[in-house]
């Protein structure tokens, strides 16, 4: 059964910081992954999708990278801004038992203060 | 529209009652996803149409979910005999392949007394 883990739960940083938020997952069977923001009181929004024969997406100030053997991805951030504050989500999709479907982490939640 | 739109916004119901959530995508995408996200929890993954087939229902928490999506649009996810947990905010999101951005709509808040 997959599993998808978000570390940590919480982050706040100074502005301007570069940080790394983390993800991993059990089963390396994926398609792709994904990381999405979300902010309260609001819908997400799709920042990054990695197939699973790439290494990595960059866009903008953000770069996803994808270790599938290791079930492991990590979201960098540069340069922090207090707009960057959301939660942070990756979710893989993949196939569980023949079933397709999006399986989420928890999420991390950032606050960049200014 | 400019972006997805999900009606009703908010939603409060009697336990047993029979609900109907509503998705317009944004014209001309192809796929079109469900997902929810109960108090406290994170995001479930529902159901996803490619068109106006949905290729595995099987994410669906039980038979008393269903959905539908017709002329390739409007899709409509039904909850039968509402409980209590199926409480939650009902996200839709809609896609135009082959880009693999989804954009989301506001959703659906889900009361279920």
């Amino acid at each position: 059964k997959q599993e998808v883990t978000q570390i940590p739960a919480a982050l706040s940083v100074p502005e301007g910081e570069n940080l790394v938020l983390n993800c991993s997952f059990t089963d390396s069977a994926i398609y792709n992954l994904q990381w999405f923001r979300q902010d309260p009181g609001k819908g997400l929004t799709s920042l990054l999708l990695i197939q699973s024969s790439q290494r990595e997406q960059t866009s903008g100030r953000l770069n996803a990278s994808l270790d599938k053997s290791s079930g492991r991805s990590t979201l960098y951030i540069a340069a922090s801004q207090p707009g960057d504050s959301a939660t942070y989500l990756c979710a893989v999709w993949g196939t569980t038992s023949g079933t397709y479907k999006y399986i989420f982490g928890t999420g991390t939640r950032l606050k960049v203060l200014a | 529209g400019a972006g997805v739109s999900q009606s009703p916004s908010n939603k409060v119901t009697e336990k047993g009652k029979d609900v109907e959530l509503r998705c317009d995508p944004i014209s001309g995408h192809t796929a079109l996803y469900w997902y929810r996200q109960s108090l406290g929890q994170g995001l479930e993954f529902l159901i996803y149409f490619q068109g106006n087939s949905a290729p595995d229902k099987s994410g669906l928490p039980s038979d008393r979910f269903s959905a539908e999506r017709t002329g390739g649009s409007v899709s409509t996810l039904t909850i039968q005999r509402t409980q209590q947990e199926d409480s939650a905010v009902y996200l839709c999101a809609s896609r135009l392949s082959p880009s693999n951005e989804q954009f989301f709509g506001p959703g659906t808040r889900l009361t279920v007394l």
